[in-house]
């Protein structure tokens, strides 16, 4: 089966540290988002990209994270400096299309900053 | 804010029963969809519903779509054990095709 491949599934990290989160999308798909998911907040979308373009990343914080796609393989979302209200699990997806857009997700990167 | 809500928050029903949970949002959409998560996993893929559908099957699933009162309802028939999992709509508003805006979700437990 086709599959979004996340890593790393765990990281533990102190604050001020940059952490890096990797996604591999579903090969042919032309869609990537990244949500973040805690308790109190549910899921949030961080960042969209189409075609490897950037379309919405408005609800990521600007100062500390960046998202990107280096290539059609590989997408990259970064905190620097990371912060312990950054504790979550990041879930990257990936999709085909701009209409009904059915996503796939990954298992999530579970990320704590002490 | 998310754009759609889901309710109720939590659902205990015995296995065998039927459960409802329902999604309400804000804007107009182009599609509704409903998502499945385990404890500890990414989000399924459950069914997908147009915003000119009314209602769509897929096995002991049944998705409802009113548009005018931007709302719909997820049931799942004849509920067994490996149904726990929380449940999540997800909105693609017509403004910004492709953009998929999830809920909060609904805690599905069955009991065996």
């Amino acid at each position: 089966d086709a599959r979004v491949t996340q890593t790393p599934r765990h990281k533990v990290t102190e604050m001020g540290q940059e952490v890096t989160m990797r996604c591999q999308p579903i090969l042919g798909h032309n869609t990537v988002f990244w949500y973040r998911q805690t308790m109190m907040q549910g899921l949030e979308l961080l960042a969209y990209f189409r075609n490897r373009a950037p379309l919405d990343d408005s609800g990521m914080p600007k100062d500390r994270f960046s998202a990107e796609m280096p290539d059609a393989t590989l997408a990259t979302l970064k905190i620097q400096p990371s912060e312990p209200r950054d504790s979550a699990v990041y879930f990257c997806a990936s999709g085909w299309g701009s209409g009904a857009n059915v996503l796939t997700f990954g298992a999530g990167s579970r990320l704590t900053v002490l | 804010s998310q754009q759609g809500e889901e309710d109720p928050q939590a659902l205990s029903i015995q296995e065998g029963e039927n459960a409802t949970m329902n999604c309400s949002y804000k804007t107009s959409i182009n599609n509704l969809q409903w998502y499945r998560q385990n404890s500890g996993r990414g989000l399924v893929h459950l069914i997908l519903i147009r915003s000119n559908e009314r209602e769509k099957h897929s096995g002991r699933l049944r998705v409802t779509l009113d548009t005018s009162k931007k709302s719909s309802s997820l049931l799942i028939t004849a509920s067994r054990a490996a149904d726990t999992a929380s449940y999540f709509c997800a909105t693609d508003g017509d403004t910004n095709a492709g953009k998929s805006t999830f809920g909060d979700g609904t805690t599905l437990t069955v009991k065996p």
